[in-house]
């Protein structure tokens, strides 16, 4: 079985700076797909980034990328020129390729609190 | 835009009572979960469901049951509420189909509903 682990419980950032949050997985297989998911306050959670695991190109989002790095098996957030609105607690998300039989089922990390001071 | 609704925010029952927590979904979705969410353990999955009445257990399905008798809502249920229910529980839906399509690899959340057990 898979396992994603997020090793920051809690992190903070100055409003216009950069932070990285990190995320490893554990998996056997090739082919998978990682994504970034934020959950505001509203606890409405929302997509932030996903990634193809057979892409070497590391996926952007506006202010949002990350850094693949499949042999070492991480999959880390880098959030450029912050901003207030971006706080929320963010997870990493695993999803195996095996679409047929996987029903598309998501495995989480823990979580990382991200806070933003002005 | 896709919606998922969870017919309450904040939920409060007593030990041994009946749950039901219900989700609407309104894109057509084939796929819908139930997650729970507790500090420091991420979201885990409960059950999902690929298709009206079929269901398949997730990673913690004990103490709880589904139901899908229509293809747009997705019912978790409690047969019997502990206090180790007490969480937030979210539920999600997705497309169902081939994964090379990026897009059928998201799953959309509703706000979440709070369960205190007492």
């Amino acid at each position: 079985a898979q396992t994603v682990t997020q090793s920051q419980p809690e992190m903070s950032v100055q409003e216009a700076e950069t932070v990285t949050l990190s995320c490893t997985y554990d998996t056997s297989e090739s082919d998978y797909y990682l994504f970034w998911y934020k959950q505001p306050p509203s606890r409405q959670m929302i997509l932030v980034i996903r990634q193809e695991a057979y892409k070497q190109q590391n996926a952007t989002e506006n202010r949002f990328s990350v850094n693949f790095q499949k042999a070492a098996k991480s999959f880390s957030l880098k959030i450029s020129d912050s901003q207030l609105g971006d706080a929320a607690m963010y997870f990493c998300a695993y999803r195996t390729y095996a679409g047929g039989t996987s029903y598309g089922k998501l495995t989480f990390g823990q979580g990382t609190i991200l806070t933003v001071h002005p | 835009d896709v919606k998922v609704t969870q017919s309450s925010r904040y939920l409060v029952k007593r030990t041994g009572e009946k749950v039901f927590l219900e989700c609407v979904q309104d894109m057509d979705h084939e796929n819908m979960f139930w997650y729970r969410q507790d500090p420091g353990l991420g979201l885990r999955l409960i059950y999902f469901s690929y298709d009206v009445k079929m269901k398949e257990k997730g990673d913690i399905p004990e103490g709880y049951s589904v139901s899908r008798e229509k293809k747009e809502r997705f019912s978790l249920i409690l047969e019997s509420a502990s206090t180790n229910q007490t969480s937030m529980y979210l539920c999600a839906s997705s497309l169902s189909g081939t994964v090379l399509s990026l897009a059928k690899n998201i799953q959309y959340f509703g706000a979440g509903t709070r369960l205190s057990v007492l």
